[in-house]
């Protein structure tokens, strides 16, 4: 079956670093997507992997290893506006997204 | 963006009822999707359509039709509602075979009593 699995919510302080893990397992593979969704609001995009390696975007990066099948979602200077919840979805071989149930992050002052 | 709109944006029905959510979108994406969300399952998807003549059946699909009625319209009807339909469902649209990221509506919230 097609898994994919992130931690439900995690805690970090105003300012600090926080990694988002995503692990997957899926039927094919075109890239993994990470998208931003504050509660009650619909995801917007934030970034795209398709190959190996870091791919930084202003405060926040992603990573990816094919063969690991392992994702995550780095922030950086973390702000208040920031929590919200942390989607990761995999395209697969027929460009499907399988999506993750999402980490909520809560920012603390 | 796709510009994706979605109504109404809160429904409250009851059993029994047939409903109809509407969205379209303005910049002529081939793919739309129909997604409901609950509450710690994360995104679930209902139907996907790849153009006007293509409907596919997603993930839930039982309790539940859909219409392609043009490129920008993708309506999802509920026949017969029943309380566990009761989430918060997202329209999304995307260019065809690429990896362009999908793109969301602002989404309906229903509730079925």
């Amino acid at each position: 079956g097609q898994n994919i699995d992130q931690p439900t919510e995690m805690t970090a302080t105003e300012g600090a670093i926080v990694q988002i893990n995503c692990t997957y397992q899926t039927s094919g593979f075109n890239g993994l997507f990470w998208y931003q969704q504050h509660a009650g609001e619909a995801p917007t995009f934030l970034s795209y992997n398709v190959l190996d390696g870091l791919e930084e975007k202003g405060r926040f990066s992603s990573f990816l290893s094919r063969s690991k099948g392992y994702s995550y979602l780095l922030l950086k200077e973390l702000q208040m506006k920031d929590s919200a919840s942390y989607l990761c979805a995999v395209s697969d071989s027929n460009y499907q997204l399988i999506w993750g149930a999402g980490t909520k992050l809560i920012i603390k002052p | 963006d796709a510009d994706v709109t979605q109504t109404p944006r809160n429904r409250i029905t009851k059993t029994g009822k047939r409903i109809m959510l509407e969205c379209s979108q303005t910049k002529g994406h081939d793919r739309m999707y129909w997604y409901r969300q609950d509450p710690g399952l994360g995104l679930r998807l209902i139907y996907y359509s790849f153009d006007v003549k293509d409907i596919n059946k997603g993930e839930i699909s039982d309790g539940y039709s859909v219409s392609r009625q043009a490129q920008a319209k993708f309506s999802l009807s509920l026949e017969s509602a029943i309380p566990n339909q009761t989430a918060l469902y997202f329209c999304a649209a995307s260019v065809s075979r690429s990896n362009q990221p999908q793109h969301f509506g602002d989404g309906t919230r229903l509730s079925i009593l």
